[in-house]
């Protein structure tokens, strides 16, 4: 079945750039998506890109997508501590199957 | 518009009861989502309802249920509890569900003794 990888930690100083890299395997995805998620708190959704993109901004944000290697990032600019967290990135297919999920990414920022 | 709310934010049972968790989804909503998290498996998708019928089921055993109301309010039902049902179970609703964006709930934390 689809499947979709992230690194399990990253840790970034504040005010640097963060990086978070996820593949997947589903050459029919039509949405990626990235969502947050707080200590006790469920998913928030940060970010998507149609998979026809190649690259989406949205103020901190930057998604970047490379369709032939099936590999999507996440960057943030000018990480804060309030940043971290765990992030998730998931994949839609064509039809109506269920997102798909990594196991996430934790952030952590050192002040 | 308020989220998505689910209850009881919290729940401890004991093996072999059985539990119900409650989730309503943002009005006008009509697909709910539901998943498993914990901190080995991740998110394991659990079933997905629409128009108070099953579209997606993931694999799970029986013993996890669910239904929807005609108000697209959804429950889900776990009998015969174990141990490795302690989890975080999240819920999450969209507008007509697939592999649509989905706006989750805090979820509830069920601990399993």
């Amino acid at each position: 079945g689809e499947d979709v990888e992230q690194s399990l930690f990253l840790s970034v100083r504040e005010g640097d750039s963060s990086v978070i890299n996820c593949t997947y395997t589903d050459s029919s995805s039509t949405y990626l998506y990235w969502y947050k998620q707080e200590p006790g708190a469920g998913l928030q959704l940060l970010t998507y890109i149609f998979s026809n993109m190649d690259m989406k901004q949205d103020q901190r944000l930057t998604v970047l997508l490379n369709k032939k290697d099936k590999h999507l990032s996440l960057r943030i600019a000018d990480t804060q501590t309030g940043d971290s967290a765990i992030y998730f990135c998931a994949e839609s297919s064509e039809g109506n199957t269920p997102l798909v999920f990594g196991k996430g990414t934790r952030l952590s920022v050192i002040a | 518009k308020a989220g998505v709310t689910q209850t009881p934010r919290y729940l401890i049972k004991t093996r072999g009861q059985q539990v119900t968790l409650s989730c309503s989804p943002i009005s006008g909503h009509r697909s709910v989502s539901w998943y498993q998290q914990t901190p080995g498996q991740g998110l394991q998708f659990l079933f997905e309802y629409f128009s108070e019928t099953q579209r997606n089921k993931g694999n799970f055993p029986g013993r996890f249920s669910g239904r929807q109301f005609s108000n697209s309010r959804s429950e889900m039902n776990v009998s015969t509890l174990e141990l490795g049902d302690s989890a975080l179970y999240l819920c999450a609703s969209s507008l007509a569900g697939g592999g649509e964006k989905l706006f989750f709930g805090s979820g509830t934390q069920l601990s399993v003794l």
